[in-house]
């Protein structure tokens, strides 16, 4: 079976500074990795996902994630960050067959002015 | 397309009284599935299903069943509403097991 760790529950930041979101899974096959954002009173929208091939991986609203194998992460970042980038993001794993799919614990990122 | 798209978006319930939250998806997704998600956690698996007329539990499916007739619909049932199942309910699908799983916008269900 999967499972996934965020490590920070809350991360605060002031407004264009960079935030790293930190994201460890484990699993004994190998894995899709998603990151999911979702706003106030909103459901679940998608940031970016790694199924295969480059490690980096570009998503939405200018975050990205780099997939490290040998520690296991999935990491998600963004260089300078935005009063709308409030929200709860959650990782998400899935196995590399069947249909087992599991999100992470959630961190919420909150953008001071 | 819509995508997902849950009815009501607010309900509150009396202790027994019960209730189907709707879940319609235009994608023709194959695998659908019911989240809770309760303040300060993550989400819950209820119950999912991997196409029309197969469903199997998730990790809290004591007090909810569900059922699925179509590829579109995923009808949520909760027989005996009970305190505990105050919640925000999110329908989700994918079009397989381990692809991206697309979200509707939810419901919130207070059982008083």
């Amino acid at each position: 079976a999967q499972s996934v760790t965020q490590l920070d529950s809350q991360v605060p930041v002031f407004e264009e500074a960079p935030v790293e979101l930190r994201c460890n899974y484990s699993s004994s096959v190998s894995v899709y990795l998603f990151w999911y954002v979702q706003y106030p009173n909103q459901g679940l929208q998608l940031l970016l996902k790694y199924l295969s091939g480059s490690t980096l991986v570009k998503g939405i609203n200018g975050f990205e994630a780099e997939f490290n194998k040998s520690q296991t992460s999935f990491h998600l970042r963004k260089p300078s960050v935005h009063i709308s980038d409030t929200a709860e993001y959650f990782c998400a794993v899935s196995a590399s067959y069947g249909q087992n799919f599991v999100f992470g614990p959630g961190t919420r990122l909150s953008v001071l002015p | 397309n819509a995508g997902v798209t849950q009815t009501p978006k607010f309900r509150i319930l009396k202790i027994g009284q019960s209730m189907t939250l709707q879940c319609t998806q235009d994608m023709n997704h194959n695998y659908m599935y019911w989240y809770r998600q309760d303040p300060g956690m993550g989400l819950k698996l209820i119950y999912y299903s991997v196409g029309a007329g197969i469903t199997d539990k998730g990790e809290v499916p004591n007090g909810y069943n569900v059922s699925r007739s179509t590829t579109e619909d995923f009808p949520l049932r909760l027989e005996l509403a009970a305190p505990s199942q105050t919640s925000v309910y999110f329908c989700a699908s994918s079009a397989q097991g381990r692809n991206e799983q697309f979200f509707g916008p939810g419901t919130r269900l207070t059982v008083l």
